[in-house]
């Protein structure tokens, strides 16, 4: 079985700043993948970064970044010089034999 | 590539009515699945297709449901004797096996089922 945590309920940020949105998984396969994707209010989800688990580079699109942890299960996705249009509720996936998700995150960036 | 599209976008159904959904994938892909997702969860794994095939069903998926695929392009997903517990938004994804980015899916903008 799979399971995906994200402990951060909600979190907010000013526009132009920094943030970190938390995320740990279990799996049982040997070779998965891992996933941050972005629901924004009334829109369709959206893939924003992807991670292969057996690449110990951590992948990187523009301004989204992740620290992937391997030993710790640990899957945190950073976005920097944060715009308004990343207001969203975030959600991190992992693929193993299926994709798991886990309960979100409500970003909201503040002008 | 115009992306996964679903229809109805919005469902409002009467207990006890059954209700049909669309799914048309992105063209070129070979897997669909379909997803629930409640207010404020993540969405949960329902079934999935390669091409025509239902390969996997999660315990989810009730006797009350059914999902084709018949000629492995789009897909229904039929709600049977709908109760308020239905009430949810419904995903398709979409994803291309063999190409090393079957993990990759491509999501529609989902049906919202409202069960009065």
């Amino acid at each position: 079985a799979q399971t995906v945590t994200q402990s951060q309920p909600e979190m907010s940020v000013q526009e132009a700043e920094t943030v970190t949105l938390s995320c740990t998984y279990d799996t049982s396969e040997n070779n998965y993948y891992l996933f941050w994707y972005k629901q924004p209010p009334s829109r369709q989800m959206i893939l924003v970064i992807r991670q292969e688990a057996y690449k110990q580079q951590n992948a990187t699109e523009n301004r989204f970044s992740v620290n992937f942890q391997k030993a710790a299960k640990s899957f945190s996705l950073k976005i920097s010089d944060s715009q308004l249009g990343d207001t969203a509720m975030y959600f991190c996936a992992c693929w193993g034999s299926r994709l798991t998700f886990g309960e979100g995150t409500q970003l909201t960036v503040n002008p | 590539d115009t992306g996964v599209s679903q229809d109805p976008r919005h469902k409002i159904t009467k207990r006890g009515q059954n209700v049909t959904f669309r799914c048309d994938p992105i063209s070129e892909h070979n897997r669909l699945y379909w997803y629930r997702q409640t207010l404020g969860q993540g969405p949960e794994f329902l079934t999935y297709f390669q091409n025509e095939a239902q390969l996997e069903k999660s315990r989810l998926l009730s006797d009350r449901f059914s999902a084709e695929r018949p000629k492995g392009s789009f897909s229904t997903l039929e709600i049977q004797r709908t109760e308020q517990g239905d009430s949810a938004m419904y995903l398709c994804a979409s994803s291309l096996v063999g190409r090393g980015r079957s993990y990759e899916q491509y999501f529609g903008p989902g049906t919202r089922l409202t069960v009065t």
